[in-house]
């Protein structure tokens, strides 16, 4: 079983639906979970922290950690063109190690 | 708004060749960490270098890769001698000493090296 598994897409959307991204993780001493967006020929850029299990909410974002099923979740609200990019799931645990999914390929048509 | 620089955004060379990719952390980082993307595939972790030296090391970074910290500002990926599998985008990142492990790491925007 892979460490981190996040479905690669390609997942289109119409502007203002919801979108849910989702990887499932292995390793039990992950505590710090994040979802990056990454445009393309760009850098990721931190979206959504979370540490341990719980939601965070922030704007249209809402991450979930449930620890217990090694199951985290990123959802979009009235998602919007600009929304369009590759979303990355990682983690880390005691180590400096970050892992990283594959990236789910988000297009957001309008 | 500061940011991590790097340099080239593209470099081309010929196998068996050495290639120096540069980066620019923000100016009041002091750990620093090289990732690469292969293209298709996740990213992956390469180093982290912390106080001159390196702090953890993935099983990718082998003795073909080296890195440096050749003065107050410029952090270095050295690869000997490059293979074709070496073809990839490379992401510097950085952070603050007094930064979260995780979250006040802020990536660059890569350098796409391809390895003929």
């Amino acid at each position: 079983q892979k460490e981190v598994e996040q479905d690669p897409g390609p997942l289109s959307v119409p502007e203002g639906a919801i979108v849910s991204l989702n990887c499932t993780y292995s390793n039990s001493a992950f505590q710090y979970f994040m979802w990056y967006r990454q445009y393309s020929r760009k850098g990721p850029e931190l979206l959504m922290y979370t540490y341990s299990s719980g939601n965070k909410e922030d704007g249209r974002f809402t991450a979930q950690v449930d620890k217990s099923s090694k199951y985290i979740s990123l959802f979009i609200r009235d998602s919007q063109p600009s929304d369009s990019a590759t979303y990355l799931c990682a983690m880390g645990g005691r180590n400096n190690d970050m892992r990283f999914g594959a990236g789910t390929r988000l297009t957001v048509k309008p | 708004e500061p940011e991590v620089t790097q340099t080239p955004s593209h470099q081309v060379t010929q196998m068996g060749q050495e290639v120096i990719l540069r980066c620019v952390p923000i100016s009041n980082h002091l750990y620093f960490y090289w990732y690469r993307q292969i293209l298709g595939q996740k990213v992956e972790f390469l180093v982290s270098f912390y106080n001159n030296e390196i702090s953890e090391k993935s099983e990718i970074f082998d003795d073909q890769f080296s890195v440096e910290r050749p003065d107050g500002s410029n952090f270095t990926l050295k690869i000997r001698s490059t293979k074709l599998e070496d073809s990839a985008m490379y992401f510097c990142a950085s952070r603050d000493v007094t930064g979260a492990a995780f979250k006040d790491r802020y990536f660059g925007p890569g350098t796409r090296l391809l390895v003929l």
